[in-house]
């Protein structure tokens, strides 16, 4: 079964320019998280879909951040424009469903540097 | 609103020792607790899931042990490797089973 994929693996970028990062969950995988990981931190989530609808955007700073996943696959999230406090890792995940017994796999990242 | 607290923040251990990780969460109404493995600068690599009903799981030299009432969880690992060294994150799912809530992590470094 293949995994997560992301990219870029890496971007670096000067403030207020913008952004975007790719996400293709693992094949049938209904659920596809986005979360934000600050060093030294654990992931925060920033927005959670269940195929092409949004479950929870609740942490998601709308003015500048936006994701979408048009048809229930892929996933892209955009900063626009970026601000230094956007260092992070960026992790997407995918669930084969939101029950309370499913796990998640995670891919591998986007490290973003805003200088 | 669920939070959750892992100690120690950092370990160091030598070679073959066993060591426990401690992972605190306020809202004891879980669905499942998840314990994952972060490598620097790579994704998260899950290592075991327990679901509510249970009270530990296993998986080679790891077991992780699930104590609801309290509001714990524990990551053993017996007779470390050098290989055993990154962060070691725990997440709960919350009462609506939708998402993960994590800890912020325990960086453990084994010395050969």
């Amino acid at each position: 079964e293949a995994g997560v994929a992301q990219s870029p693996r890496y971007k670096i970028i000067e403030k207020r320019q913008s952004v975007a990062f790719w996400c293709n969950p693992i094949s049938g995988h209904a659920t596809l998280y986005w979360y934000q990981q600050i060093l030294g931190q654990g992931p925060k989530l920033l927005i959670q879909f269940q195929n092409n609808g949004v479950v929870d955007d609740s942490q998601l700073p709308k003015d500048r951040f936006s994701a979408e996943r048009l048809k229930g696959v892929d996933s892209t999230l955009k900063i626009q424009p970026a601000k230094l406090e956007d260092s992070a890792v960026y992790l997407c995940a995918s669930s084969s469903g939101t029950g309370v017994s499913n796990g998640y796999t995670f891919g591998s990242g986007t490290r973003l540097t805003v200088v | 609103k669920q939070e959750v607290t892992q100690i120690p923040a950092a370990l160091s251990v030598p070679e073959g020792e066993n060591l426990v990780l401690n992972c605190s969460f306020t809202d004891s109404a879980i669905y499942n607790l998840q314990w994952f493995r972060q490598d620097p600068g790579k994704g998260l690599t899950s290592l075991l899931l327990i679901q509510s009903s249970q009270r530990e799981q296993t998986s080679g030299r790891l077991n992780a042990s699930l104590d609801k009432s309290s509001g714990r969880s524990t990551l053993y690992i017996a007779a470390s490797q050098p290989g055993d060294s990154a962060t070691y994150l725990c997440a709960v799912k919350d009462n609506y089973g939708q998402n993960f809530v994590f800890g912020p992590g325990t960086r453990l470094s084994v010395l050969p």
